[in-house]
Protein backbone atom coordinates (compact mmCIF):
# COMPACT_ATOMS: atom_id res chain seq x y z
CA UNK A 1 0.00 0.00 0.00
CA UNK A 2 1.62 3.63 -0.88
CA UNK A 3 1.04 5.28 2.20
CA UNK A 4 0.31 9.18 2.21
CA UNK A 5 1.23 12.02 4.57
CA UNK A 6 -0.33 15.08 3.79
CA UNK A 7 -1.07 18.24 6.65
CA UNK A 8 -4.01 17.91 8.53
CA UNK A 9 -5.13 21.44 8.09
CA UNK A 10 -4.42 25.16 6.18
CA UNK A 11 -5.40 28.04 6.29
CA UNK A 12 -5.06 31.09 3.54
CA UNK A 13 -7.16 34.06 2.35
CA UNK A 14 -9.19 34.97 -0.64
CA UNK A 15 -7.21 35.30 -3.77
CA UNK A 16 -4.17 33.79 -2.90
CA UNK A 17 -2.60 30.47 -4.14
CA UNK A 18 -2.72 27.68 -2.06
CA UNK A 19 -0.32 24.69 -2.10
CA UNK A 20 -1.02 21.05 -0.54
CA UNK A 21 1.66 18.46 -0.50
CA UNK A 22 1.26 15.04 -0.37
CA UNK A 23 4.29 12.62 0.62
CA UNK A 24 3.94 9.07 -1.03
CA UNK A 25 7.43 7.75 0.12
CA UNK A 26 7.07 4.30 -1.27
CA UNK A 27 4.81 5.25 -4.65
CA UNK A 28 4.72 1.98 -6.90
CA UNK A 29 5.46 2.27 -10.86
CA UNK A 30 1.74 1.53 -11.97
CA UNK A 31 0.51 4.21 -8.97
CA UNK A 32 -1.54 7.26 -10.38
CA UNK A 33 -2.10 10.40 -7.96
CA UNK A 34 -5.11 11.52 -7.64
CA UNK A 35 -6.92 14.50 -5.44
CA UNK A 36 -10.31 14.77 -4.42
CA UNK A 37 -11.94 17.28 -2.79
CA UNK A 38 -14.88 17.30 -0.36
CA UNK A 39 -17.67 19.87 0.35
CA UNK A 40 -19.31 19.47 3.86
CA UNK A 41 -22.42 17.21 3.40
CA UNK A 42 -21.64 16.16 -0.13
CA UNK A 43 -19.69 12.89 -1.35
CA UNK A 44 -16.05 13.52 -2.66
CA UNK A 45 -14.84 15.32 -6.35
CA UNK A 46 -12.35 14.15 -8.21
CA UNK A 47 -10.03 17.59 -9.01
CA UNK A 48 -6.78 16.15 -10.57
CA UNK A 49 -5.05 12.98 -11.62
CA UNK A 50 -1.35 12.76 -12.37
CA UNK A 51 1.70 9.63 -13.21
CA UNK A 52 4.84 12.46 -13.67
CA UNK A 53 5.76 16.00 -14.44
CA UNK A 54 2.94 18.69 -14.03
CA UNK A 55 -0.80 18.44 -15.30
CA UNK A 56 -3.21 21.58 -15.24
CA UNK A 57 -6.82 21.53 -15.65
CA UNK A 58 -9.23 24.49 -15.30
CA UNK A 59 -9.43 23.94 -11.61
CA UNK A 60 -6.27 23.12 -10.33
CA UNK A 61 -2.40 21.82 -11.57
CA UNK A 62 -0.36 19.25 -10.05
CA UNK A 63 3.25 19.08 -9.52
CA UNK A 64 4.88 15.59 -9.68
CA UNK A 65 8.89 15.50 -8.98
CA UNK A 66 10.71 13.09 -11.17
CA UNK A 67 10.54 10.71 -7.97
CA UNK A 68 7.47 10.76 -7.32
CA UNK A 69 8.29 10.42 -3.71
CA UNK A 70 5.67 13.44 -3.31
CA UNK A 71 3.36 15.65 -4.98
CA UNK A 72 1.88 19.16 -4.50
CA UNK A 73 -1.63 20.19 -5.55
CA UNK A 74 -1.81 24.06 -6.41
CA UNK A 75 -5.03 25.92 -6.42
CA UNK A 76 -4.85 29.31 -7.79
CA UNK A 77 -6.28 32.60 -6.29
CA UNK A 78 -8.62 30.30 -4.22
CA UNK A 79 -11.88 31.82 -3.06
CA UNK A 80 -14.22 31.21 -0.09
CA UNK A 81 -16.17 28.51 -1.67
CA UNK A 82 -12.63 26.44 -1.90
CA UNK A 83 -12.86 25.99 1.72
CA UNK A 84 -13.23 21.75 1.55
CA UNK A 85 -10.81 18.92 2.62
CA UNK A 86 -8.55 17.78 0.04
CA UNK A 87 -7.44 14.30 -0.09
CA UNK A 88 -4.21 12.85 -1.79
CA UNK A 89 -4.85 9.29 -3.01
CA UNK A 90 -2.48 7.18 -4.34
CA UNK A 91 -2.73 3.55 -6.48
CA UNK A 92 -3.72 2.22 -9.48
CA UNK A 93 -7.34 0.91 -8.55
CA UNK A 94 -7.80 -0.42 -11.91
CA UNK A 95 -5.34 -2.95 -12.27
CA UNK A 96 -4.16 -3.22 -8.37
CA UNK A 97 -7.32 -3.03 -6.98
CA UNK A 98 -9.62 -0.01 -5.92
CA UNK A 99 -9.67 -1.05 -1.99
CA UNK A 100 -5.79 -0.06 -2.02
CA UNK A 101 -6.74 3.35 -2.47
CA UNK A 102 -7.09 5.13 0.59
CA UNK A 103 -8.89 8.48 1.29
CA UNK A 104 -6.77 8.95 4.68
CA UNK A 105 -7.90 12.08 6.98
CA UNK A 106 -7.72 14.78 4.25
CA UNK A 107 -6.28 18.63 4.25
CA UNK A 108 -8.58 20.45 5.84
CA UNK A 109 -8.50 23.89 3.92
CA UNK A 110 -9.91 26.81 5.35
CA UNK A 111 -10.02 30.08 3.42
CA UNK A 112 -11.04 33.50 4.78
CA UNK A 113 -12.00 36.95 3.29
CA UNK B 1 -26.11 12.55 -16.86
CA UNK B 2 -27.87 12.90 -13.27
CA UNK B 3 -24.26 11.77 -11.87
CA UNK B 4 -24.84 8.77 -9.07
CA UNK B 5 -28.58 9.08 -7.18
CA UNK B 6 -28.80 7.42 -3.47
CA UNK B 7 -31.53 7.03 -2.03
CA UNK B 8 -33.23 7.75 0.87
CA UNK B 9 -30.66 11.30 1.84
CA UNK B 10 -31.50 10.86 5.21
CA UNK B 11 -32.85 7.58 7.60
CA UNK B 12 -33.29 7.54 11.24
CA UNK B 13 -34.17 4.10 12.47
CA UNK B 14 -34.30 2.41 15.75
CA UNK B 15 -31.70 -0.41 17.27
CA UNK B 16 -32.23 -3.53 15.28
CA UNK B 17 -34.06 -2.84 12.48
CA UNK B 18 -33.39 -3.16 8.73
CA UNK B 19 -32.42 -0.77 7.13
CA UNK B 20 -31.66 -0.41 2.90
CA UNK B 21 -30.03 2.06 1.15
CA UNK B 22 -30.05 2.58 -3.02
CA UNK B 23 -27.68 3.05 -4.97
CA UNK B 24 -28.18 3.97 -9.08
CA UNK B 25 -24.18 4.68 -10.62
CA UNK B 26 -23.79 6.52 -13.87
CA UNK B 27 -24.68 4.97 -17.19
CA UNK B 28 -22.19 3.01 -18.52
CA UNK B 29 -19.54 2.58 -15.47
CA UNK B 30 -18.80 -0.42 -14.73
CA UNK B 31 -17.41 -0.32 -11.07
CA UNK B 32 -19.63 -0.05 -8.42
CA UNK B 33 -18.49 1.28 -4.52
CA UNK B 34 -19.49 1.75 -1.04
CA UNK B 35 -18.36 3.91 1.42
CA UNK B 36 -19.12 4.82 4.74
CA UNK B 37 -18.04 8.21 6.73
CA UNK B 38 -17.32 8.74 10.08
CA UNK B 39 -15.50 12.07 12.33
CA UNK B 40 -13.64 8.64 13.57
CA UNK B 41 -12.70 6.53 11.10
CA UNK B 42 -12.54 8.86 7.69
CA UNK B 43 -14.04 7.29 4.43
CA UNK B 44 -13.39 3.59 4.46
CA UNK B 45 -14.35 2.13 2.02
CA UNK B 46 -16.80 -0.76 2.31
CA UNK B 47 -17.38 -3.24 -1.38
CA UNK B 48 -16.94 -2.76 -4.95
CA UNK B 49 -18.52 -4.23 -7.61
CA UNK B 50 -17.49 -4.71 -11.71
CA UNK B 51 -19.49 -5.53 -13.49
CA UNK B 52 -22.22 -6.46 -11.12
CA UNK B 53 -19.63 -9.08 -9.64
CA UNK B 54 -18.47 -7.88 -6.29
CA UNK B 55 -14.47 -7.51 -6.29
CA UNK B 56 -13.85 -6.98 -2.63
CA UNK B 57 -15.85 -7.03 0.20
CA UNK B 58 -12.67 -6.90 3.04
CA UNK B 59 -14.34 -3.58 4.16
CA UNK B 60 -17.66 -4.70 5.12
CA UNK B 61 -17.76 -4.09 8.90
CA UNK B 62 -19.54 -8.14 9.79
CA UNK B 63 -22.10 -9.93 8.80
CA UNK B 64 -24.78 -7.83 9.22
CA UNK B 65 -24.00 -5.65 6.15
CA UNK B 66 -24.61 -6.96 2.55
CA UNK B 67 -24.39 -5.56 -0.60
CA UNK B 68 -25.96 -6.56 -4.08
CA UNK B 69 -25.98 -5.25 -7.26
CA UNK B 70 -28.85 -7.45 -9.07
CA UNK B 71 -27.86 -5.29 -12.73
CA UNK B 72 -25.81 -2.35 -13.77
CA UNK B 73 -27.74 0.41 -12.78
CA UNK B 74 -29.28 -0.39 -9.31
CA UNK B 75 -27.62 -1.72 -5.88
CA UNK B 76 -28.37 -2.02 -2.30
CA UNK B 77 -26.25 -1.92 0.69
CA UNK B 78 -28.25 -3.22 4.03
CA UNK B 79 -27.96 -3.50 7.60
CA UNK B 80 -29.59 -6.31 9.37
CA UNK B 81 -30.14 -6.45 12.49
CA UNK B 82 -28.97 -1.92 12.55
CA UNK B 83 -27.13 -0.65 15.66
CA UNK B 84 -25.95 2.55 16.48
CA UNK B 85 -22.71 2.26 15.52
CA UNK B 86 -23.64 1.91 12.04
CA UNK B 87 -24.82 5.36 11.94
CA UNK B 88 -22.63 7.42 9.58
CA UNK B 89 -22.91 8.77 6.23
CA UNK B 90 -22.96 6.19 3.48
CA UNK B 91 -21.81 6.88 -0.06
CA UNK B 92 -21.98 4.98 -3.30
CA UNK B 93 -20.20 5.76 -6.28
CA UNK B 94 -18.95 4.76 -9.37
CA UNK B 95 -16.47 4.88 -12.03
CA UNK B 96 -15.13 3.29 -15.92
CA UNK B 97 -11.66 4.38 -14.87
CA UNK B 98 -9.97 5.81 -12.27
CA UNK B 99 -12.09 8.50 -11.91
CA UNK B 100 -14.69 7.98 -9.08
CA UNK B 101 -18.00 9.94 -8.98
CA UNK B 102 -19.82 10.36 -5.61
CA UNK B 103 -23.20 10.25 -4.96
CA UNK B 104 -24.61 12.86 -2.51
CA UNK B 105 -24.76 10.38 -0.16
CA UNK B 106 -27.08 8.90 2.53
CA UNK B 107 -27.07 10.10 6.37
CA UNK B 108 -28.27 7.62 8.40
CA UNK B 109 -28.94 7.61 12.18
CA UNK B 110 -29.71 4.21 14.19
CA UNK B 111 -31.24 5.55 17.75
Amino acid sequence: LAKTTQPISMDSYEGQEVNITCSHNNIATNDYITWYQQFPSQGPRFIIQGYKTKVTNEVASLFIPADRKSSTLSLPRVSLSDTAVYYCLVGDGFSGGYNKLIFGAGTRLAVHP
Amino acid sequence: DAGVIQSPRHEVTEMGQEVTLRCKPISGHDYLFWYRQTMMRGLELLIYFNNNVPIDDSGMPEDRFSAKMPNASFSTLKIQPSEPRDSAVYFCASSSLETQYFGPGTRLLVL
